[in-house]
């Protein structure tokens, strides 16, 4: 059982470029979600969906997009990359969604020049 | 805005001292309310989780004590090991789908 994978582990890239962070859970859980790491912040929500076809937007959503068209994936596209979406990205899922435990991949790391 | 605010940012506890974070919400929609430890390189993984209809959860050496009036909640972990060397994150959620997280303390236990 792997759980919540995410690839790649180590990106870098340069300013305006795209990317497309991947995330996929093989647990059924229709909850998934992304959230960024940085340094005093703690983690951030930047969007997440209860159900294949239903996103919505979390805390910190502009620069991201999110599509979810099977249950088991939920990547994260990056249109035009910044520096200041230099973060560690985390994604996470759960059964249901609200109070209920998640489920956290083991991140990328997103380097922007 | 910080929905849920944590203290401190770093803590150094002796091997077999009581380990102490605090966090604070204001919004009186949450009513799930759970604790995260974090590796270095590793995604957070559950420690413990308490609802609003209890002021206490004892999971083995860790403890949630839970103020509803005041809307602080905190995690005490009981003989500290240095293997409980890591950053603890505090969060809360409600109906909306959205977990809200503090800034994270990163705990040092020294042998």
């Amino acid at each position: 059982n792997a759980g919540v994978t995410q690839t790649p582990k180590f990106q870098v890239l340069k300013t305006g470029q795209s990317m497309t962070l991947q995330c996929a859970q093989d647990m059924n859980h229709e909850y998934m979600s992304w959230y960024r790491q940085d340094p005093g912040m703690g983690l951030r929500l930047i969007h997440y969906s209860v159900g294949a076809g239903i996103t919505d937007q979390g805390e910190v959503p502009n620069g991201y997009n999110v599509s979810r068209s099977t249950t088991e994936d939920f990547p994260l596209r990056l249109l035009s990359a910044a520096p200041s979406q230099t973060s560690v990205y985390f994604c996470a899922s759960s059964y249901r969604g609200r109070s209920e435990k998640l489920f956290f991949g083991s991140g990328t790391q997103l380097s922007v020049l | 805005q910080q929905q849920v605010k944590q203290s401190p940012q770093s803590l150094i506890v002796q091997k077999g001292g009581i380990s102490i974070i605090n966090c604070a919400y204001e919004n009186t929609a949450f009513d799930y309310f759970p604790w995260y430890q974090q590796f270095p390189g590793k995604g957070p993984a559950l420690l413990i989780a308490i609802r609003p209809d209890v002021s206490e959860k004892k999971e083995g050496r860790f403890t949630i004590s839970f103020n509803k009036s005041a809307k602080q909640f905190s995690l005490h972990i009981m003989d500290s090991q240095p293997g409980d060397s890591a950053t603890y994150f505090c969060a809360a959620s409600s109906a909306g789908n959205q977990f809200y997280f503090g800034t994270g303390t990163s705990l040092t236990v020294i042998p």
